[in-house]
């Protein structure tokens, strides 16, 4: 069974416009979370992370994650969305000796 | 700041040559990793290393070895390319045995076997 779920490959959005990425994970991982940028022609940059403790994490460049174990879901988001956050994003959570990745969504900002 | 360096950013090779892949991290990180990205499928673990001279199968080894004499230096190794090995390869390490710790990502080397 997939570990780390993006349900959506691909997400256009306005500029300025509210945007959401989901991932769900599943209950063979641990719940250290984390989200990942890649930006193009670039290696992965770390978000956000949650470990413990407040289910509201926030991250760089205005991200935010929130947690939810009742629905095993680790959903992105950021109030108002720039020309610049046009990226991959990847949803990853830690195995018994590595990180799995999610199949990454590609956030495409409309001007 | 954290540094993973990947020594090629593009490279080309021709099926059944033994290819090279270097990453050099500047953090004293115990623990590195190489995965290969491709579109559709995401990252997938190829090996990764704990220590020096220790290392460990990923999820999609076959086809690949690593080596690693010194902390710093983790290098994946095609011995014989195939063109399925056509792919982003990227480089990440860690701290110690912590993996809760975030990985650090090198800017990824674009391998085409011809």
């Amino acid at each position: 069974a997939q570990s780390v779920t993006q349900l959506d490959s691909q997400v256009p959005v306005f500029e300025e416009a509210p945007v959401e990425l989901r991932c769900n994970y599943s209950s063979s991982v641990s719940v250290y979370l984390f989200w990942y940028v890649q930006y193009p022609n670039q290696g992965l940059q770390l978000l956000l992370k949650y470990l413990s403790g407040s289910t509201l994490v926030k991250g760089i460049n205005g991200f935010e994650a929130e947690f939810n174990k009742s629905q095993t879901s680790f959903h992105l988001r950021k109030p108002s969305v720039h020309i610049s956050d046009t990226a991959e994003y990847f949803c990853a959570a830690r195995g018994a000796n590595n990180l799995f990745f999610g199949t990454g969504t590609r956030l495409t900002v409309i001007p | 700041d954290v540094k993973v360096t990947q020594s090629s950013r593009y490279l080309v090779k021709r099926t059944g040559e033994k290819v090279f892949l270097e990453c050099v991290q500047d953090m004293d990180h115990e623990n590195m990793f190489w995965y290969r990205q491709d579109p559709g499928l995401g990252l997938r673990l190829i090996y990764f290393s704990y220590d020096v001279k220790m290392k460990e199968k990923g999820d999609i080894p076959e086809g690949y070895s690593v080596s690693r004499e010194k902390k710093e230096r983790f290098s994946l190794i095609l011995e014989s390319a195939s063109t399925n090995q056509t792919s982003m390869y990227l480089c990440a390490s860690s701290l110690a045995r912590r993996f809760y710790q975030p990985q650090h990502f090198g800017d990824g080397t674009r391998l085409s076997i011809l």
